[in-house]
């Protein structure tokens, strides 16, 4: 599975939207973006994921660039409950997922 | 739904002494990982597992640690003669299906031992 960069921190006001960069430039053409977050020392929990289009759902959405070699997390109004771990993701046909060190996102009020 | 059950979510064992944390998947999901999450650090993947069968298990230590799902029953991730070192965060998850990436890993509360 290819490799993910993340920035290892960001902040992000209370009720703004928080932007989150991924870099995959190796990813391959049946890699999926995954996009998990851990709240303290909480069980991973799924946010999203993509394969070429971009992706929304209740919690986030996902943006990935036309060549798949990046992609960008968007939580519209972030509120300090999504201070947390978040981890980018490029899986394919193996099965598991490879954690990297994510970027940790302080919501400040 | 039930979600991914894990048990114990605490447990303190004594060095020499033998872990075993269970992992039941959600309803309808054949697979199980198991991650370790060491304090301050970040997910580790150890082993991946369908029913009766280890897929992957290239995280795993070489010694002491096994794992299994069997037929029936949760999954059994087993550490035997504990040491302070496998004290630890150790997490499970599951998907309907394994080697597809469009499916999706729920992953449970966590058990969390430490070795006295």
């Amino acid at each position: 599975d290819a490799k993910t960069t993340q920035p290892p921190s960001m902040d992000c006001a209370e009720g703004r939207a928080a932007n989150l960069p991924c870099n995959h430039s190796t990813i391959s053409g049946n890699e999926y973006v995954y996009w998990y977050r851990q709240i303290h020392s909480q069980g991973p929990q799924y946010i999203i994921h993509g394969l070429k289009n971009n992706e929304t759902n209740e919690m986030a959405s996902l943006i990935i660039t036309e060549d798949r070699k990046s992609s960008t997390l968007i939580l519209p109004h972030a509120t300090l409950r999504d201070t947390a771990v978040y981890y980018c993701i490029a899986r394919g046909n193996t099965g598991k997922l490879i954690f990297g060190q994510g970027t940790t996102l302080q919501v400040k009020p | 739904n039930a979600g991914v059950m894990q048990n114990p979510r605490h447990l303190v064992r004594r060095r020499g002494q033998e872990a075993r944390l269970r992992c039941s998947p959600m309803k309808g999901h054949s697979h199980v990982y198991w991650y370790r999450q060491l304090p301050e650090e970040g997910l580790k993947f150890m082993v991946y597992l369908q029913k009766e069968n280890i897929i992957d298990e290239s995280g795993m230590p070489k010694e002491r640690f096994s794992a299994e799902f069997p037929k029936e029953g949760p999954s059994i991730l087993r550490i035997q003669q504990v040491v302070r070192g496998d004290s630890a965060a150790y997490f499970c998850a599951s998907s309907p299906t394994g080697l597809s990436g469009a499916n999706v890993l729920t992953f449970g509360a966590g058990s969390r031992l430490t070795v006295l």
